[in-house]
């Protein structure tokens, strides 16, 4: 059975500094891998996709990676800001009883210090 | 842009009660989800619909019924609420029929807070 796992539960650093959070999962055997945000009180908002064929996506200062070899992703969050503040989930899409479902961690809880 | 709407956003119920969770899309995407959060754990599927008129059960259905209603509506019933289903539940919709399709971005609703006691 898939299991995904985000260590660690919450971090806190100072405004600027670059930071990464990780992402494992038990299977290989994933279709894709995407991390959300969430920010209190509202509901999840997608930030990166990365299909299992790629190394890497890029949006703006956040560079998610994926190692399937490894079971792993990392996001890459570069200067962080305040706004940057939320609880970041990473999902694989993999089979799940005869269906492809999404798959969730428990979230990384982020808080960056001005 | 109103996505995904859920209602109500927050609701306590006693042991045993019944109560229906309200989710509606704009966006005419074909399939819909019923998630629950918990505290240390990730998003758990409780039911979803690939289409108007089918559903299917997720990881955790127990306790639960849906209906879709239509295209837009996807309802979620607890018969008999126990505090075991005291939760954060989110509605979900994507355009695909199926997550096998495309690399398809799932769009959430901003969840409904569930007190149980």
């Amino acid at each position: 059975k898939q299991e995904v796992t985000q260590i660690p539960a919450a971090l806190s650093v100072p405004e600027g500094e670059n930071l990464v959070l990780n992402c494992s999962f038990t299977d290989s055997a994933i279709y894709n891998l995407q991390w959300f945000r969430q920010d209190p009180g509202k509901g999840l908002t997608s930030l990166l996709l990365i299909q299992s064929s790629q190394r890497e996506q890029t949006s703006g200062r956040l560079n998610a990676s994926l190692d399937k070899s490894s079971g792993r992703s990392t996001l890459y969050i570069a200067a962080s800001q305040p706004g940057d503040s939320a609880t970041y989930l990473c999902a694989v899409k993999a089979v799940w009883d005869s269906n492809y479902q999404l798959i969730w961690g428990a979230g990384t809880k982020l808080i960056i210090k001005p | 842009n109103a996505g995904v709407t859920q209602t109500p956003k927050f609701q306590v119920l006693k042991t045993g009660q019944s109560m229906t969770l309200q989710c509606a899309q704009d966006m005419n995407h074909n399939s819909m989800y019923w998630y629950r959060q918990d505290p240390g754990m990730g998003l758990r599927l409780i039911y979803y619909s690939a289409s108007e008129g089918t559903t299917d059960k997720g990881e955790v259905p127990n306790g639960y019924n849906v209906s879709r209603l239509n295209k837009r509506e996807f309802s979620l019933r607890l018969e008999s609420a126990a505090p075991s289903q005291t939760s954060v539940y989110f509605c979900a919709s994507s355009e695909a029929r199926t997550l096998a399709l495309s690399g398809n971005t799932i769009y959430f609703g901003e969840g409904s807070w569930l007190t149980v006691v």
